[in-house]
């Protein structure tokens, strides 16, 4: 099994409706963020947590939330979805010592029509 | 704050050329810095890293050395393959966060 864990893989839905991404990750890793790609504009970060008490907002927050819902489990949810979050989504973690490394989720694909 | 200015692709390369993609940061301390790829569908991988100055990542043939004189990170590779075709991304971090580059689409061909 993936260390980090993405859900849906790919999704398709209108615009005004409730999406949320799903992460879970068995890498014992405290720290996880949400980023998005787009093509030309490489990752930009959304929300990261380090701690489940804990939620930070990234570059791009308007029109998204999230949820820690324990260690392992940080969902990404838009309220109202828009054409222009149409993107690739990627969940990551890393430790909170030493040379941090993030570890990737496969990616998440939302299309909004 | 801390950023990462990376070369513009796409690169279209032969099997067997040389590699140089172009990076370079800004950042306050001393920052980590990473090569990622990213293949085709696939969610990003780290390449190599380098956690200090003069330090050199190596993995798969791919090298970079972390010169702080000129603040760059300028990833090669002697021999590209085609199974090297892939996005590749720089990125530091300050400890906290993480800043990528904008990506770097590199094609071999045979």
């Amino acid at each position: 099994d993936a260390d980090v864990t993405q859900t849906p893989r790919n999704r398709i839905t209108k615009t005004g409706k409730r999406i949320m991404l799903e992460c879970s990750q068995t890498k014992g890793h405290d720290r996880m963020y949400w980023y998005r790609q787009d093509p030309g504009l490489g990752l930009r970060l959304i929300y990261y947590s380090f701690d489940v008490k804990d939620i930070n907002k990234g570059e791009i927050s308007d029109g998204y939330s999230v949820s820690r819902q324990a260690q392992a489990k940080f969902s990404l949810s838009l309220e109202s979805a828009i054409p222009n979050q149409t993107a690739l989504y990627f969940c990551a973690t890393s430790g909170s010592s030493g040379a941090n490394v993030l570890t990737f989720g496969a990616g998440s694909r939302l299309t909004v029509l | 704050g801390d950023s990462v200015t990376q070369m513009e692709g796409p690169v279209t390369l032969s099997e067997e050329a040389f590699l140089t993609i172009n990076c370079t940061y800004t950042a306050t301390g001393y920052p980590s810095l990473f090569w990622y790829v990213q293949y085709p569908g696939e969610g990003l991988q780290l390449l190599l890293k380098a956690t200090k100055a003069d330090d050199k990542g190596s993995n798969k043939g791919f090298e970079a050395t972390y010169r702080k004189e000129t603040t760059s990170f300028h990833l090669e590779k002697g021999s590209v393959q085609v199974s090297d075709s892939a996005v590749y991304f720089c990125a530091l971090t300050n400890g906290n966060q993480f800043y990528f580059g904008t990506g770097t689409s590199l094609t071999v061909i045979p």
